[in-house]
């Protein structure tokens, strides 16, 4: 199964701050037929159901806002809020679907110093 | 509007069994790819089980974890996922999300989630 490793565990920031989460996978997630990496990233809001924010490492999902950004390429990965918000307190998630099983980082969380 | 809603949890004693429902509206079930997630108390995401798209095959696949205990399918005239979770153990006491997911060739990520049904497995 593919590993995926997210860091930190946690981080606290003010509002306003640009928070950066890394995940790292155990072998590339760059499929070289159709240069895509596979990997999303996923907001989990305390008692609610995960939201996907990003897909394809860098594709925004409809609605999220633009603050939110996704980059890196292969095994390395970033998902940026460029501005941090109070809205934006929750637990994030990266999601590799190169391979199956389709695996899960353990989670990162986000919080306001 | 895209609405998954999930029900059928609850508490059962080790090695019992439950059947979890998913009812699907704004979409057909039958038409995308369709997985349960698992989240245990405090923990992060485990895949748990999908089952393909009818134009892709149908094809259903588990997590080594629940292979064999779990079942996934699909009622395509009610729109609705089920998962048939036999000989239930300690360890698959967690919310479990119904997801719709958004296959690519033979994998997926999932852009709907459902709220989530907590199964307790105690005695």
């Amino acid at each position: 199964d593919i590993v995926v490793t997210q860091s930190p565990d946690s981080l606290a920031l003010s509002l306003g701050e640009r928070a950066t989460i890394n995940c790292k996978s155990s072998q590339s997630l760059l499929y070289s037929a159709n240069n895509k990496n596979y990997l999303g990233w996923y907001q989990q809001k305390p008692g609610q159901p995960p939201k996907l924010l990003i897909y394809w490492a860098s594709t925004r999902e409809s609605g999220v806002p633009d603050r939110f950004s996704g980059s890196g390429s292969g095994t390395d990965f970033s998902l940026t809020i460029s501005s941090l918000q109070a809205e934006d307190v929750a637990v994030y998630y990266c999601q590799q679907y190169y391979g199956t099983p389709v695996t899960f980082g353990q989670g990162t969380k986000v919080e306001i110093k | 509007e895209v609405l998954l809603v999930e029900s059928g949890g609850g508490l059962v004693q080790p090695g019992g069994s439950l059947r979890l429902s998913c009812a699907a509206s704004g979409f057909t079930v039958s038409s995308t790819y369709m997985s349960w997630v698992r989240q245990a108390p405090g923990k992060g995401l485990e895949w748990v089980s999908v089952i393909y798209s009818d134009v892709t095959g149908g094809s259903r696949h588990y997590a080594d974890s629940v292979k064999g205990r779990f079942t996934i399918s699909r009622d395509n005239s009610k729109n609705t996922l089920y998962l048939q979770m036999n000989s239930l153990r300690a360890e698959d006491t967690a919310v479990y999300y119904c997801a719709r997911a958004q296959g690519v060739g033979g994998t997926y990520y999932f852009d709907y989630w459902g709220q989530g049904t907590l199964v307790t497995v105690s005695s």
